[in-house]
């Protein structure tokens, strides 16, 4: 989806680097999302915000912190990059008002440590 | 969240209506059927949702059955370009976390 946008789209890094990602959005949504996703597995909830003052753990946190800088961007950093982090990595946005909460994806990330 | 269940793979004729299945016994009166699909690590697209009646929009159509325990995507004429991994998700509307569990989908291949 073309409103939300994920910077860069490859990035090959090597352990122990501290590594930014970075997400934006033109839909206007209040709630964004950072989901990773291994070969062959489904998405897995890193970090969430449902506002700029709100900011949750999913079920993998560890080793991964965000800022929500406004509410059109949500970064993921890793602070100390490590090869299991090696995945695609994608950021999504959805309505606070949406009572289906749909959730809408950017077009995701590729990170390889090494 | 209630749990899902789809077939593994599927193959559809290009231009014939894709039909794809999917149960969910166990959800409960607040949950959304939803359906997304992600074509080759791309980022996940949303398809189309569903509380209890049939939806239909530009994409598909969300057939669910009266008692709710399973629901068909059906893509009316399918193209090459809807080769893709289909996932059928249930979640309640009030979810804390807003998390969407993508299990494994169903890969439909469409061939000439």
């Amino acid at each position: 989806d073309a409103d939300v946008t994920q910077t860069p789209r490859n990035r090959i890094t090597k352990t122990g680097k501290r590594i930014m990602l970075e997400c934006s959005q033109t839909k206007g949504h209040d709630r964004m999302y950072w989901y990773r996703q291994d070969p062959g597995l489904g998405l897995r909830l890193i970090y969430y915000s449902f506002d700029v003052k709100d900011i949750n753990k999913g079920e993998i946190s560890d080793g991964y912190s965000v800022s929500r800088q406004a509410q059109a961007k949500f970064s993921l950093s890793l602070e100390s990059a490590i090869p299991n982090q090696t995945a695609l990595y994608f950021c999504a946005t959805s309505r606070q008002g949406d009572l289906a909460d749909t959730q809408y994806f950017g077009p995701g990330t590729r990170l390889t440590v090494l | 969240d209630a749990k899902t269940t789809q077939p593994t793979s599927m193959d559809c004729a290009e231009g014939r209506a894709a039909n794809l299945p999917c149960n969910h016994s166990t959800i409960s009166g607040n949950e959304y059927v939803y359906w997304y699909r992600q074509i080759h690590s791309q980022g996940p697209q949303y398809i189309i949702h569903g509380l209890k009646n049939n939806e239909t929009n530009e994409m598909a159509s969300l057939i669910i059955t009266e008692d709710r325990k399973s629901s068909t995507l059906i893509l009316p004429h399918a193209t090459l370009r809807d080769t893709a991994v289909y996932y059928c998700i249930v979640r309640g509307r009030s979810s804390n976390t807003g998390k969407l569990i993508f299990g494994q989908g169903t890969t439909l291949q469409v061939k000439p």
